[in-house]
């Protein structure tokens, strides 16, 4: 069974553009979750999605957005990025909401400049 | 959710049992114990989770205290590959991912 998938694997850009980043979760699982990883804050809880609708989100302006489509693939965006926007972002898949364990893609690094 | 203690790093040598622990004394008792690690550049991996009983899957042995107080992760033979940040976290079975909190983990680097 294919994992999560996540594309770009790598992006760069500059600031004030915005970014829109890809995942396909693993087959069957209908939850869909986003993290942000950086050396100083370490992984930090984006939002959750499951059967497209919001179903929690984390402490992160509005500028960070997302959501899912009826086959549970998700995109995030990134509105008006700013230098630390920079850092490894991953989405993680599961069967249902709230049922661990979490199965991650590797991400994509973002860097803005 | 409860919060967990882990040292910042550890060595082991190539081929020996890696015995990486965890406190959790706050757990409460619908709150199951889950083991991640990260090797660089990719995403958090699951290893195993449990809640009262010793588990054993194909990647590790976890062994959880009589009074869940604490926790070890036992990789049994530990390889270069096994070079990594392992994540102990407590969590109830049911409850929105958002609580999910990794902490900095254990690093482990395994030498030849």
């Amino acid at each position: 069974k294919a994992g999560v998938t996540q594309t770009p694997r790598y992006l760069i850009k500059t600031r004030g553009q915005q970014v829109t980043l890809s995942c396909s979760p693993i087959s069957g699982h209908r939850s869909v979750s986003w993290y942000q990883q950086t050396p100083g804050q370490g992984l930090q809880f984006l939002f959750e999605y499951f059967s497209e609708t919001q179903r929690n989100k984390g402490n992160f302006p509005g500028r960070f957005s997302g959501r899912q489509f009826s086959n549970s693939r998700s995109e995030m965006n990134v509105s008006t990025l700013e230098l630390g926007d920079s850092a490894l972002y991953l989405c993680a898949s599961s069967l249902e909401t709230g049922i661990p364990p979490l199965h991650f893609g590797n991400g994509t690094r973002l860097t803005v400049t | 959710d409860a919060k967990t203690t882990q040292p910042p790093s550890m060595d082991c040598a190539e081929g020996r049992a890696a015995n990486l622990p965890c406190n959790h004394s706050t757990i409460s008792g619908n709150e199951y114990v889950y083991w991640y690690r990260q090797i660089h550049s990719q995403g958090p991996q699951y290893i195993i989770h449990g809640l009262k009983n010793n588990e054993t899957n194909e990647m590790a042995s976890l062994i959880i205290t009589e009074d869940r107080k604490s926790s070890t992760l036992i990789l049994p033979h530990a390889t270069l590959r096994d070079t990594a940040v392992y994540y102990c976290i407590v969590r109830v079975a049911r409850g929105s991912q958002g609580n999910l909190i990794f902490g900095k983990g254990t690093k482990l680097s395994v030498k030849p």
